[in-house]
């Protein structure tokens, strides 16, 4: 069977540092992956998502980055951490396709102070 | 472009009563429609999807959808409301054309009440 990890479970950073968050499947090859970010009170943005090594689409302009370094590897990155970065970062897999439903990790509340 | 919404942010019910949570869709195409179910300081589960075929799919944890395509409408339902049940709903929409990508709606907090 297929299982999404995510890590660190929590993180607590300041103003302006870097951010890596790992995510990674096993059970399946070559999913489509993907990055949420949740904020307090608000539904789920659409941050990156890839559909094979090295290519990756990014949603919304910000101060973040992605990377799929492996095939079921994925990493959400930052060089610098703003205020507004805080929130609940999940990341999911689907199979290749327009039907099939994605299946989310337990995420990562970051909180930036 | 498609996009799907939920009405009522906060949906408050008696514990065995009747669960209702509404979602719509628009969609210039046909849509594939989920539900899913988040419990504090978690990731989504899924609950149940449409693809094709049967217009009433029947998911996890009692709860039920019907795809109706003359209103738009994917509502999700529970005969019986638990406490168990409280926790905050998605629903979601994807495409042909919409580059594997999921659509969510804002999300509905179910809250139960003895």
């Amino acid at each position: 069977s297929q299982t999404i990890h995510q890590w660190p479970a929590t993180l607590v950073q300041p103003v302006g540092s870097p951010l890596s968050l790992e995510c990674t499947v096993e059970g399946t090859s070559n999913p489509n992956l993907y990055w949420y970010r949740q904020a307090a009170g608000r539904g789920l943005q659409l941050l990156f998502y890839s559909v094979g090594i090295g290519q990756i689409s990014s949603e919304v302009p910000q101060n973040l980055s992605a990377s799929r370094p492996q095939d079921r590897q994925f990493i959400l990155s930052s060089k610098k951490l703003l205020l507004s970065d805080s929130g609940f970062y999940l990341c999911a897999w689907s199979l290749a396709g327009i039907a099939y439903e994605q299946y989310f990790g337990p995420g990562t509340r970051l909180t930036v102070t | 472009a498609q996009s799907v919404t939920q009405l009522g942010s906060h949906v408050s019910v008696s514990e065995g009563a009747l669960v209702l949570l509404r979602c719509n869709y628009s969609s210039s195409v046909p849509p594939y429609l989920f539900w899913y179910v988040q419990y504090p300081n978690q990731g989504l589960q899924l609950l149940l999807k449409y693809t094709t075929g049967a217009t009433l799919v029947k998911g996890i944890n009692g709860f039920e959808a019907e795809f109706k395509k003359s209103e738009t409408s994917f509502h999700l339902t529970k005969p019986s409301a638990h406490m168990s049940d409280a926790a905050e709903y998605f629903c979601a929409v994807s495409w042909a054309g919409g580059g594997n990508k999921l659509t969510f709606g804002t999300g509905t907090q179910l809250k139960v009440e003895l």
